[in-house]
């Protein structure tokens, strides 16, 4: 009850095209979705995050899009430049304030071709 | 402003020994959590830290220990260490509505 699924695992997308990652979760009682996107050699940083309580969330280029009936949510990256070229990786915890702790998907690799 | 400082930054041990990991959390965050990234997966939680507590824990076994000083930075120790144990150790910190802010990380390989 504890996973958080991601798919796909790796993503190819031409320059200026639209990137769409999504999560399924299992657990009901998680009430914090974000999105953290990560170089190599770096740790994770946060991208844009979501409460259940909004379908969707948009930052920039970044949009976060939630279906809590049907325990999912996605990232899409409008217009995808190569500087995206990263690992993405969706997370939910079940928190009061900041004290859930983050339970990760597995990650998806991100190569937007110029 | 600092963001979350880990050290060292990369680590080679044999397996059996012990090592301890070292993080100064962002400036006006109080609480410290600590992640296990192997290669290729997501992070997984390890625990975290409170007013120099440990709140919560996850799935890792007692060879896996922390401390959180007054200051509010922290230490990950790792006993008897194993091959498996080879990944990058992230620790994240957090001030009430504040969400986590990782660190770079320390890259442990256990030879």
């Amino acid at each position: 009850q504890q996973q958080v699924k991601q798919s796909p695992q790796s993503l190819i997308v031409q320059k200026g095209g639209i990137s769409i990652i999504n999560c399924a979760y299992e657990n009901t009682a998680f009430d914090y979705f974000p999105w953290y996107q990560q170089f190599p050699g770096k740790g994770p940083a946060l991208l844009i995050a979501i409460r259940p309580d909004v379908s969707e969330k948009k930052e920039g280029r970044f949009t976060i899009s939630f279906n809590k009936s049907a325990k999912q949510f996605s990232l899409h990256i409008m217009d995808s430049q190569p500087g995206d070229s990263a690992t993405y990786f969706c997370a939910a915890s079940r928190s009061s304030g900041n004290t859930g702790k983050l339970i990760f998907g597995q990650g998806t690799t991100l190569q937007v071709k110029p | 402003d600092a963001g979350v400082t880990q050290s060292p930054t990369h680590l080679i041990k044999t397996r059996g020994q012990q090592v301890t990991l070292r993080c100064s959390p962002k400036s006006g965050h109080d609480t410290v959590s600590w992640y296990q990234q192997a290669l290729g997966q997501g992070p997984q939680f390890i625990f975290q830290y409170y007013e120099e507590e440990e709140r919560q824990r996850g799935n890792f076994p007692d060879r896996f220990s922390g401390h959180q000083f007054p200051n509010y930075s922290s230490e990950l120790n790792v006993n008897a260490l194993l091959l498996g144990d080879s990944a990058l150790y992230l620790c994240a910190s957090s001030y009430r509505t504040a969400r986590e802010t990782f660190g770079s990380g320390t890259r442990l390989t256990v030879v």
